[in-house]
């Protein structure tokens, strides 16, 4: 079975500090993706990387950055948190091939600002 | 990618068949259609996905019409924990990373 595995199911964090999300997949996927998930707004992609050190944009990235070190290995970092980015935070990893598209996902991190 | 409407919520017998309508009718040739589902407080779940041919696997079988302008997910004997969150995903299967982009879904509740 696929797994993606998030650092922390619940996180408490003040205004300002410097935030680390990891997420980890043990499928060898070459694309790894962030999204956050707030209620109306569905999903919202933040960054993905479709190689090592590779990074691309999504739709919000502003107040975000990522790292890939490792294939298997994608961080969200948070610079200086605000409460604007109080949210459900979800990883996703897929290969490239077309026929092999799908995205699994993990168990989400929920992050509270304060 | 193609727009899906899917209704807001059902309802299905615990044991019976549930059965999840998507309509798609502006898909193109090139589009294939997906099915994730989304547990209370859980992250996103991939069911099944196809082209033109109905899928099947352990989890689902997805039905697409000849014109593929629709498509039904069928979970064969619901149970309490199929309860969820269901997306129908219509997506261009090209090369390299694409984000997902899930719409309201249809909320369906098995009833014991």
């Amino acid at each position: 079975d696929v797994k993606v595995t998030q650092s922390s199911r619940y996180l408490v964090k003040r205004t300002g500090e410097k935030v680390f999300l990891e997420c980890v997949q043990d499928m060898d996927h070459e694309n790894m993706f962030w999204y956050r998930q707030d209620p109306g707004l569905g999903l919202r992609l933040i960054y993905f990387s479709y190689d090592v050190k590779m990074k691309e944009k999504g739709d919000i990235p502003e107040g975000y950055s990522v790292s890939r070190e490792k294939k298997e290995r994608f961080s969200l970092i948070l610079e200086s948190a605000s409460t604007n980015q109080t949210s459900m935070y979800l990883c996703a990893s897929s290969f490239t091939g077309a026929a092999r598209r799908e995205q699994y996902f993990g168990p989400g991190t929920r992050l509270t600002v304060t | 990618d193609a727009k899906t409407t899917q209704p807001p919520s059902m309802d299905c017998a615990e044991g019976r068949a549930a059965n999840l309508p998507c309509n798609h009718s502006t898909i193109s040739g090139n589009e294939y259609v997906y099915w994730y589902r989304q547990i209370h407080s859980q992250g996103p779940q991939y069911i099944i996905h196809g082209l033109k041919n109905n899928e099947t696997n352990e989890m689902a079988s997805l039905i697409i019409t000849e014109d593929r302008k629709s498509s039904t997910l069928i979970l064969p004997h619901a149970t309490l924990r199929d309860t969820a969150v269901y997306y129908c995903i219509v997506r261009v299967g090209s090369q390299g990373a694409q984000k997902l982009v899930f719409g309201q879904g249809t909320r369906l509740t098995i009833n014991p």
